[in-house]
């Protein structure tokens, strides 16, 4: 699997946009990019996954670039309930044995009043 | 919709007793499951995988073992907990067929295990 790099922790202010990068210089053609949050003591929850576009749902934004080494995810409007750790994880997105996901270390956002 | 439940919610056990968490998925069939642990102030640890009844594959080797007997159920055991067992036990569940991004994981709400 491609290894992923992000920074150990960020600051916002609420109310401001968030920008959280990730580095996946290895990443295979095949390859998405998925984007978790895990609030302190709950499980982790499915933020938006990309392949080579941009992708954007209700929750969040996600900007890959155009060689896919990088990607940023963007919250536009942080509160202090997006205060979290957020795991960027590259992956096949095929089922059966190859849809486990490898979580690193994720970055702890801590949103600021 | 989907929804999957895991308990018991918060476990105190003693060192060398047995151990079993549940999980169940409701809403879908031949999900693929999973069992991930997250030690105090660590990160996310998978355990065990299952694509299917009865098929069971182990990312790391450890004093736990999981089952599925039935599709939308996966057990993790133990017969004799350490002290390193503690930690938070997640369940997690994806749809088992080649689609779109298909590694979304829906995540159980957790198991908060302390051995003493």
């Amino acid at each position: 699997d491609a290894k992923t790099t992000q920074p150990p922790s960020m600051d916002c202010a609420e109310g401001r946009a968030a920008n959280l990068p990730c580095n996946h210089s290895t990443i295979s053609g095949n390859e998405y990019v998925y984007w978790y949050r895990q609030i302190h003591s709950q499980g982790p929850q499915y933020i938006i996954h990309g392949l080579k576009n941009n992708e954007t749902n209700e929750m969040a934004s996600l900007i890959i670039t155009e060689d896919r080494k990088s990607s940023t995810l963007i919250l536009p409007h942080a509160t202090l309930r997006d205060t979290a750790v957020y795991y960027c994880i590259v992956r096949v997105g095929y089922g059966g044995a190859t849809n486990k996901l490898i979580f690193g270390t994720g970055t702890l956002l801590a949103v600021q009043p | 919709s989907q929804t999957i439940h895991q308990w018991p919610a918060t476990l105190v056990q003693p060192v060398g007793s047995p151990l079993s968490l549940e999980c169940t998925v409701e809403g879908t069939s031949n999900p693929n499951l999973y069992w991930y642990r997250q030690a105090a102030g660590r990160g996310l640890q998978l355990l065990f995988y299952s694509v299917g009844i009865g098929q069971i594959s182990s990312e790391v080797p450890q004093n736990l073992s999981a089952s599925r007997p039935q599709d939308r159920q996966f057990i993790l055991s133990s017969k004799k907990l350490l002290l390193s067992d503690s930690g938070f036990y997640l369940c997690a569940w994806s749809g088992g067929t080649v689609s779109s991004g298909a590694n979304v994981l829906t995540f159980g709400a957790g198991s908060r295990l302390t051995v003493l």
